[in-house]
């Protein structure tokens, strides 16, 4: 399955502290998005890394891609309360066909 | 710029009682795709339209789920008869184009359907 896979699947930590979510995959993939979802709400694009990418920035988060590891992870610095949330990767193929969602982290953002 | 709208937000509907739910994209987006999000796992895609066309309906449940996108703009999910396992979110995107140039997707709110 291309499916990405989430760790961990639930993640508790106090306010300011750093949190870091892993996604793992096993095929060759164009691109991986990260996505936010609040409780009730749809989903909100976060961050897109292309395969030829290592790292990408954008405010509070940092994405890294490995693609020799099939993995990526999002670090939240300075988390606060209201990025208490799911995230979720999502791997689109290298065929650009399938974009797929994994199981999602839910994160904690504890005052 | 106006987001992904969807209606309605919320249904509560008897099994084998029919359903549907309302989608209209960002303006301008050729692409639309519905979601089902079961509670505690990820969207998994029931279908995807380029304009009016249908590019993947491989995880649509066709003996009961629908849809349709007529004139490229607005798409209908419809589902009949429903099952308490159709219990689930029902989440709209739409993109500019198909995701091989890496866009993004843009979700609606969701629609929330009980099946009692």
């Amino acid at each position: 399955s291309q499916q990405g896979e989430e760790d961990p699947q639930a993640l508790s930590i106090q306010e300011g502290e750093n949190a870091t979510m892993n996604c793992s995959y096993k095929t060759s993939i164009n691109n991986l998005q990260w996505y936010r979802q609040n409780s009730g709400r749809g989903l909100v694009h976060l961050i897109l890394i292309r395969s030829n990418e290592r790292e990408k920035h954008s405010g509070r988060l940092r994405v890294t891609l490995d693609t020799s590891k099939k993995s990526s992870s999002l670090l939240i610095t300075a988390s606060r309360a209201a990025d208490t949330a799911s995230y979720f990767c999502a791997i689109l193929d290298n065929y650009g066909q399938n974009f797929v969602f994994g199981p999602g982290t839910r994160l904690s953002v504890l005052p | 710029e106006a987001g992904v709208a969807q209606s309605p937000r919320y249904k509560i509907i008897e099994k084998r009682q029919s359903v549907a739910f309302w989608c209209n994209p960002i303006s301008g987006h050729a692409t639309l795709y519905w979601y089902q999000q079961i509670l505690g796992q990820g969207p998994k895609l029931l279908i995807q339209f380029q304009n009016n066309g249908v590019v993947d309906d491989s995880q649509l449940p066709k003996d009961r789920f629908s849809a349709e996108r007529l004139k490229g703009v607005d798409s209908t999910l419809k589902i009949q008869p429903a099952k308490l396992e159709d219990s689930a979110v029902y989440l709209c995107a739409s993109s500019s184009i198909r995701m091989r140039a890496g866009n993004t997707i843009y979700f609606g709110e969701g629609s929330w359907l009980t099946v009692v």
